[in-house]
């Protein structure tokens, strides 16, 4: 079974703390993401990556970092952490076909459930 | 980047089929369709995924018209387990996909 591993899932962070949430990833797959998700809003885009050192803006990659140094590992990174960035953040893997950069099945991690007080 | 249009919620009696429909208008030719299904304080599960035409796996069927500019995501019998939010996407060639707001199913007895 492919497993996505998030570090925690539950983080308590004071505002301005810097914080890394830890995504690990057992299947080789190409492509990580990070989204959060907040009642009423769905699942937003973060950051994603398509490979090692690799990264691209998602929608809302404002306040957000993210690092890739190896495949099956993605971080992301709350500079300053602040009280908006109080939110369920999920992560997920996927494999790409035939050479092109398109998502075959994700699989998410449990989320890590993140209060900035 | 595609946006998708789905409903907000809907209701359903167990054993009953269901329909959940998404617009997706901007399709580009080389996206795919996918939809996932989510339950609280999990993360969302792939349920399927398409082109054109139909595909049918042993949870759900996907229906494409020619246009595909809309889809139907069907469920077959559903039970009081399939109580969930479902969401369409439309994945780009460039690897990125974007979630709509999905559509909360309420299965009740």
């Amino acid at each position: 079974d492919v497993k996505v591993t998030q570090s925690s899932r539950y983080l308590v962070k004071r505002t301005g703390e810097k914080v890394f949430l830890e995504c690990v990833q057992d299947m080789d797959h190409e492509n990580m993401f990070w989204y959060r998700q907040d009642p009423g809003l769905g699942l937003r885009l973060i950051y994603f990556s398509y490979d090692v050192k690799m990264k691209e803006k998602g929608d809302i990659p404002e306040g957000y970092s993210v690092s890739r140094e190896k495949k099956e590992r993605f971080s992301l990174i709350l500079e300053s952490a602040s009280t908006n960035q109080t939110s369920m953040y999920l992560c997920a893997s996927s494999s790409i076909i035939q050479g092109v950069r398109l998502n075959t099945e994700a699989f998410f991690g449990q989320g890590t459930r993140l209060t900035v007080v | 980047l595609a946006k998708t249009t789905q409903p907000i919620s809907m209701d359903s009696y167990e054993g009953q089929e269901v329909n959940i429909t998404c617009s997706h208008n901007n399709i580009a030719t080389n996206d795919y369709i996918t939809w996932y299904q989510q339950f609280p304080s999990q993360g969302p599960r792939f349920i399927i995924q398409g082109y054109k035409t139909k595909v049918t796996n042993e949870v759900a069927s996907l229906f494409i018209p020619a246009d595909r500019k809309s889809s139907t995501l069907s469920l077959p019998r559903v039970s009081l387990s399939d109580t969930a939010v479902y969401y369409c996407l439309v994945n780009t060639n460039a690897g990125k996909s974007t979630f709509g707001d999905g559509t909360t199913l309420t299965v009740k007895p």
